[in-house]
């Protein structure tokens, strides 16, 4: 059973508004990421991290920045909400060795008015 | 980047078996996974194939064929509960998955 967290898990916020998504893991993972998704289509990955200090842009291009401080600590910020943000906000962390599967939080879902 | 190519619906009988395909494109392979995604829910692992045949897990069984850039995923004496979307997923070098659109399962009794 992976422990990864997510808060909150429903967000409706209006625009304009800064927010922060809360993603934390208690596995002691290095890697850690923030997928998007729309309902009935794919994950995007928007930010990674290998560890510490590192953050790296995912694949979609998102206007959401990330930080990594803390090893179990991955937060996603958006400063100003728009209804385009409005998404399924996935968090991951990767076990250390093969497979490297990926496990996922129970998500946010981001509604921005 | 990857091109991952996936039936987008597929619907079956209570205690049949389905197949579902997946095709990838990568400039870099260095395995492939399933996952199963329940409505509202996040995506769980199934399975992982790296090196081409069958592994088995179960009622789930996945395959994988490098040369063709093909796998699939196969679900035995389905249940109502196998209801889900169930995700291909190529992952590379880095440690990087790019998903599939994934492919609704419907199983009716």
């Amino acid at each position: 059973e992976a422990d990864i967290y997510q808060t909150p898990r429903y967000l409706v916020i209006g625009t304009g508004k800064k927010i922060t998504l809360e993603c934390s893991q208690t596995m002691g993972h290095d890697k850690m990421y923030w997928y998007q998704q729309d309902p009935g289509m794919e994950l995007h990955l928007i930010h990674y991290s290998y560890g510490v200090n590192s953050t790296e842009k995912g694949d979609l291009s998102s206007e959401s920045t990330v930080s990594r401080i803390r090893t179990e600590h991955f937060p996603l910020t958006l400063e100003s909400a728009r209804p385009s943000h409005t998404s399924q906000y996935l968090c991951a962390s990767s076990v250390p060795r093969e497979p490297y599967e990926q496990y996922f939080g129970p998500g946010t879902r981001l509604t921005v008015t | 980047g990857q091109n991952i190519d996936q039936p987008t619906e597929m619907t079956a009988t209570e205690g049949a078996i389905v197949q579902i395909n997946c095709t990838y494109q990568t400039s870099g392979f260095n395995g492939l996974f399933w996952y199963q995604q329940h409505a509202g829910e996040a995506p769980t692992f199934l399975s992982y194939n790296v090196l081409d045949g069958l592994e088995e897990k179960g009622r789930f069984s996945s395959f994988l064929s490098r040369s063709k850039g093909y796998s699939y995923l196969l679900l035995k004496e389905l249940q109502m509960k196998d209801s889900a979307s169930y995700l291909c997923a190529v992952i590379e070098g880095d440690y990087k998955l790019s998903f599939g659109a994934g492919t609704t399962v419907t199983v009716r009794a």
